[in-house]
């Protein structure tokens, strides 16, 4: 099946520090990658949507200049916590989509989760 | 705007059979995802509905009617490991993916 993983597992970092999460998908390449956000007993929150080679689409109430977003390959995307403080904290999840086009087959439409970061500011 | 419901919390037994069930009002659907999460972990895929009907996969069976706009997730002969947040998820047009709050599943001895 599908892989993702993402780098680092866990952080805990100083309040004003930036901190960067990488995601990727290992065996297949992944055309969209979306990044959440999920906080204790809370379902996931999608907070922005990546595309390889163009600008992230951030949800409404989402700081893209807090929560930087680079796509530069079909393998990788990066989310980037600046100036981090205690209320980011949370459980960071990247997901990542196959598109393969017209008349792909329903398994495509899924989004294969990575298995989170967790975020720590102190 | 966008909205998933699901029950909060369920308890079972092992064994057992229960269902969980999901309603959506979306602006757009492209589909509908379960996923099993558990504690500190990412989601894993467990079913995805298209057209409505019933569709079956081990112990897990997955049921949509897009003109109630309801689902659920079947879970047969429970296993301790069930013990899990399933989260229902609709998929727009647009590709997102809008979650619901997610059931709590507790499965006793």
């Amino acid at each position: 099946g599908a892989v993702v993983s993402q780098h680092p597992s866990w952080v805990i970092c100083k309040s004003g520090t930036s901190v960067k999460i990488e995601c990727r998908s290992l065996d297949f390449q992944a055309t969209t990658m979306f990044w959440y956000r999920q906080f204790p007993k809370q379902s996931l929150m999608l907070m922005a949507t990546s595309n390889e080679g163009s600008k992230a689409t951030y949800e409404q109430g989402v700081e893209k200049d807090k929560f930087l977003i680079n796509h530069a390959s079909l393998t990788l995307s990066t989310l980037t916590v600046t100036s981090a403080h205690p209320e980011d904290s949370s459980f960071y999840i990247c997901s990542a989509r196959w598109a393969a086009g017209v008349g792909v087959s329903r398994s495509t439409d899924t989004q294969y989760f990575g298995p989170g970061t967790r975020l720590t500011v102190l | 705007g966008q909205n998933i419901d699901q029950p909060t919390e369920m308890t079972a037994t092992e064994g057992a059979i229960v269902q969980i069930n999901c309603t959506y009002q979306t602006s757009g659907f492209n589909g509908l995802f379960w996923y099993q999460q558990h504690a500190g972990e990412a989601p894993t895929f467990l079913s995805y509905n298209v057209l409505d009907g019933l569709e079956e996969k081990g112990r897990f069976s997955s049921f949509l009617s897009r003109s109630k706009g309801y689902s659920y997730l079947l879970l047969k002969e429970l296993q301790m490991k069930d013990s899990a947040s399933y989260l229902c998820a609709v998929s727009l047009w647009t590709d997102k993916l809008i979650f619901g709050t997610g059931t709590r599943l507790q499965v006793f001895p």
